[in-house]
């Protein structure tokens, strides 16, 4: 079955970087981008960016450019997402999930388990 | 970029019909897609395009669109389906992002 296992939770102090793993299985992993979202404790969720696994074109979110990096392996399936310079808000539940895109429409299908990220020192 | 707008809480008794919107510019360019979100949990695709549900999702569930606004619907609403739910589209800004709504706690009563 299609599948997204992500990495573990990670405790980081301020101003550090993070990188999280999205390893995927049960589909040809250069057919689909992923994109990542993520969700601050009891907030809504928030996309981050886009990769595309076929040619490793990216999208981000405009108020995390240049503080984010999305980055594929293609030869293991594992999609990741490097966040810099962490701040306490960038306290959260990191999500990948693959992209299925199409002329009038997108959606998100399946989801990793999600990553908790804590920013605290 | 654009946004989406949703009503933060919605309630329903059990067996009735409520339909949860999503307002937003880029919705008369884009179908939204929806989320389901139970606490703890990882989201779940319930409606993507026009009015299409993933497998192993009930027929309960639909989609629809009008001008700016998509609506979820779910008809016959059972204890289960009280979670957080999510619209997304994406941005008709012209940057290829995409945006998600503030989401709707639905309460089944």
């Amino acid at each position: 079955q299609v599948q997204l296992v992500q990495s573990g939770a990670e405790v980081k102090k301020p101003g550090a970087s993070v990188k999280v793993s999205c390893k995927a299985s049960g589909y040809t992993f250069t057919s689909y981008g992923i994109s990542w979202v993520r969700q601050a404790p009891g907030q809504g969720l928030e996309w981050m960016g886009w990769i595309s696994a076929y040619n490793g074109n990216t999208n981000y979110a405009q108020k995390l450019q240049g503080r984010v990096t999305m980055t594929t392996d293609t030869s293991t399936s594992t999609a990741y997402m490097e966040l810099r310079s962490l701040r306490s808000d960038d306290t959260a539940v990191y999500y990948c999930a693959r992209e299925n895109i199409v002329a009038t429409s997108n959606w998100f299908d399946p989801w990793g388990q999600g990553t908790l990220v804590t920013v605290s020192s | 970029s654009s946004e989406l707008t949703q009503d933060p809480a919605v309630s329903v008794a059990l067996g009735q019909t409520v339909r949860i919107t999503c307002q937003g510019d880029s919705l008369r360019s884009y179908y939204a897609s929806w989320y389901q979100q139970k606490p703890g949990q990882a989201p779940v695709l319930v409606i993507y395009g026009k009015n299409n549900r993933p497998s192993g999702i009930p027929d309960r569930f639909s989609g629809s669109s009008s001008g700016n606004t998509a609506s979820l619907t779910i008809t016959g609403a059972q204890a289960e389906d009280e979670a957080d739910y999510y619209c997304n589209s994406r941005d008709s800004s012209g940057n290829h992002l995409r945006v998600f709504g503030g989401g709707t706690k639905l309460t089944v009563l």
